[in-house]
């Protein structure tokens, strides 16, 4: 089946840091992925749509500025958290849809997700 | 928001069917029903998902009512290892469209 793979798994970095988190559809094309946040107890919070070789759409209240989103390739799309701070300390996670015509209801895969911790 | 509607939380004793309810009474002709689960510290992961006829794959079963209004998850031998929250999810027809979570119902499956 589909396989997303998301890199680190954990993150533990010092406030003012910037730290890159990489989402990879290993085995299959994705036109769009997606970045959710997830606080302890919580559910998945929608962050960003990644569209390939353009911007990424942010939700409301989502600094695009402080979450920098880049998807250069049909399998990659990379998430910067730009001078962390403890409120972004958080689990983040990924997600890819296949890229076919006709798959518009194929489900969304999800990474294992980055735990990042900010000191 | 989620346009979706699930109890908080069941137990279910190992061995036994899990029946998990999903209330989604204002479902649009073109929404699919999906159903994910999230064991602690994962991303979610899917499970299964129909428009309007049941379904069943090696995971689970998914009964939809016939005005769509409602669906049930059924896992048919419940183990410890489907302990998880487990989300009922209704998406619109559309590639870019993303999946929005709601708070989903936590499963206890207990030995």
């Amino acid at each position: 089946g589909a396989v997303v793979s998301q890199h680190p798994s954990r993150v533990i970095c010092k406030s003012g840091t910037s730290v890159k988190i990489e989402c990879r559809s290993l085995d299959f094309q994705a036109t769009t992925m997606f970045w959710y946040r997830q606080f302890p107890k919580q559910s998945l919070m929608l962050m960003a749509t990644s569209n390939e070789g353009s911007k990424a759409t942010y939700e409301q209240g989502v600094e695009k500025d402080k979450f920098l989103i880049n998807h250069a390739s049909l399998t990659l799309s990379t998430l910067t958290v730009t001078s962390a701070h403890p409120e972004d300390s958080s689990f983040y996670i990924c997600s890819a849809r296949v890229a076919d015509r006709g798959a518009s209801n194929q489900p969304q895969h999800f990474g294992d997700g980055t735990r990042l911790s900010i000191l | 928001d989620a346009k979706t509607t699930q109890p908080p939380s069941m137990d279910c004793a190992e061995g036994r069917a899990a029946n998990l309810p999903c209330n989604h009474s204002t479902i649009s002709g073109n929404e699919y029903v999906y159903w994910y689960r999230q064991i602690h510290s994962q991303g979610p992961q899917y499970i299964i998902h129909g428009l309007k006829n049941n379904e069943t794959n090696e995971m689970a079963s998914l009964i939809i009512t016939e005005d769509r209004k409602s669906s049930t998850l059924i896992l048919p031998h419940a183990t410890l290892r489907d302990t998880a929250v487990y989300y009922c999810i209704v998406r619109v027809n559309s590639g870019n469209t993303p999946l929005v979570f709601g708070k989903g119902t936590r499963l206890s499956v207990i030995a």
